[in-house]
């Protein structure tokens, strides 16, 4: 079964810290894993996109990597700030069927001053 | 380009009634997208079109639910007879194609009393 499963649910930080959100796939075969960000009351809002051949992928202060053998991802944070306080939502492309999409249920980050 | 815009942003409706989410792509744009989010089983893919044929509607929950794209740079919604498990955020989306970076709309929440 295609799943898709983020880590942490949720997450609270001190504006200025680090901080690495977890995203694991169960989809085969694998197409793109996309970051998405979601503000409160907004659509998502797409950070990054990868293939299966590229491991890291920036954008600005959102770092991530894909590691394909373990069918991980995970995105950095650098130097949070407040407006980084957001869902992000992991969305795995592939599966059998086209480019049919998995999307994970989110971590839910909050930074705080 | 305004980017994908979606009406109404808000609909309270009572329950049996008919409802009507509409949408507008991006121009340009061959793949639109519907999805519901909600806080138990985050974004849920409903259906897609491409080239304003329907490619996927396997995430169509029942019956009542029916979308189309009667030309390139319109699709609607509808929900007929509603219930209250269909209060949601309906979100919109279009890219250039069905693997490509999909840009959502504003979504639209509706709320069946």
């Amino acid at each position: 079964k295609n799943q898709v499963e983020q880590s942490p649910q949720s997450l609270i930080i001190l504006e200025g810290k680090n901080c690495t959100l977890q995203c694991n796939y169960t989809v085969s075969p694998f197409s793109n894993l996309r970051w998405y960000k979601q503000d409160t009351g907004r659509g998502p809002v797409s950070l990054t996109i990868m293939t299966f051949s590229e491991n890291t992928k920036s954008n600005g202060r959102y770092t991530a990597t894909l590691d394909a053998d373990t069918k991980q991802s995970s995105l950095h944070i650098t130097a949070s700030q407040l407006s980084d306080s957001a869902s992000y939502i992991c969305v795995v492309s592939g599966g059998g069927g086209g480019n049919k999409l998995t999307f994970g249920t989110g971590t839910q980050l909050k930074v705080e001053l | 380009d305004a980017g994908v815009i979606q009406s109404p942003r808000h609909e309270v409706t009572e329950m049996g009634q008919e409802v009507t989410l509409r949408c507008k792509p991006i121009s340009g744009h061959n793949s639109l997208f519907w999805y519901r989010q909600t806080m138990m089983r985050g974004l849920e893919l409903l259906i897609y079109f491409n080239n304003n044929v329907p490619i996927d509607d396997s995430g169509m929950p029942e019956d009542r639910f029916s979308a189309k794209m009667p030309n390139a740079s319109f699709s609607t919604l509808k929900i007929q007879p509603s219930e209250p498990r269909d209060s949601a955020v309906y979100f919109c989306a279009s890219s250039h194609s069905s693997g490509a970076e999909a840009f959502f709309g504003q979504g639209t929440r509706l709320t069946v009393v």
